[in-house]
């Protein structure tokens, strides 16, 4: 089982490009959530959606933009990079709304 | 809004000994959920044991138990049997019964298994 799958692992942007980070979930999973972890801070969450087609927004949304076109499918997409944006992301999902299984994580520098 | 606290940065034990990671949590409401999720070097997120608000009796997983003070609003973490693979980073997580999907994070602990 391949669980929570993140695209790419490791990622280095120019200030004001533009990205987009994947997760796909195989455990049919109508929760997931996109946390960033940034030293001392533990997880916070940027957005989160409850099933196909919704969106919700998290503790830190700003400068990021989500969609869930497809239930196993999550996608974040940073329209202009800033180097506050630096960051290791991690995807989840749940099928509760507990226990959420995470991805394996994204490490994103921006310069 | 809910907050964690983990007070403790770092920890070191000795392998084979017991160690105890601290966690609070500050919440006004009543049915919610606790976690303790375990991070290794290789950055993925493992979720070590859960409890129930509800639950008088504290959760256990093999080595792994909870002390769930609901008054006091603390929920901390024992590994007895220490082994070197339980070096990692620990983090304490909340969940509201009631609201959203939400699940707030401590800072974290750093574990230190000495041979």
């Amino acid at each position: 089982n391949a669980g929570v799958t993140q695209t790419p692992k490791f990622r280095v942007l120019k200030t004001g490009q533009s990205m987009t980070l994947l997760c796909a979930q195989d455990m049919n999973h109508e929760y997931m959530y996109w946390y960033r972890q940034d030293p001392g801070m533990g997880l916070r969450l940027i957005h989160y959606s409850v099933g196909e087609g919704t969106t919700a927004k998290g503790e830190v949304p700003d400068g990021y933009n989500v969609s869930r076109l497809k239930k196993q499918n999550f996608l974040l997409g940073l329209e202009s990079a800033a180097p506050s944006q630096t960051s290791v992301y991690f995807c989840a999902s749940s099928r509760t709304g507990n226990s959420p299984f995470f991805g394996s994580g994204t490490q994103l520098s921006v310069l | 809004a809910q907050t964690v606290t983990q007070s403790q940065p770092e920890m070191s034990v000795q392998e084979a000994e017991t160690v105890t990671l601290s966690c609070t949590y500050d919440t006004s409401e009543s049915d919610y959920y606790l976690f303790w999720y375990k991070q290794p070097p290789s950055r993925q997120m493992i979720l070590v044991i859960r409890q129930e608000a509800y639950k008088q009796q504290n959760a256990t997983e093999n080595r792994f138990s909870v002390n769930f003070q609901k008054a006091a609003k603390s929920f901390s973490l024992k590994i007895s049997d220490s082994q070197l693979g339980d070096a990692a980073m620990y983090f304490c997580a909340y969940r509201s019964e009631n609201y959203g999907q939400n699940f707030v994070f401590g800072p974290g602990t750093r574990l230190s298994v000495l041979p």
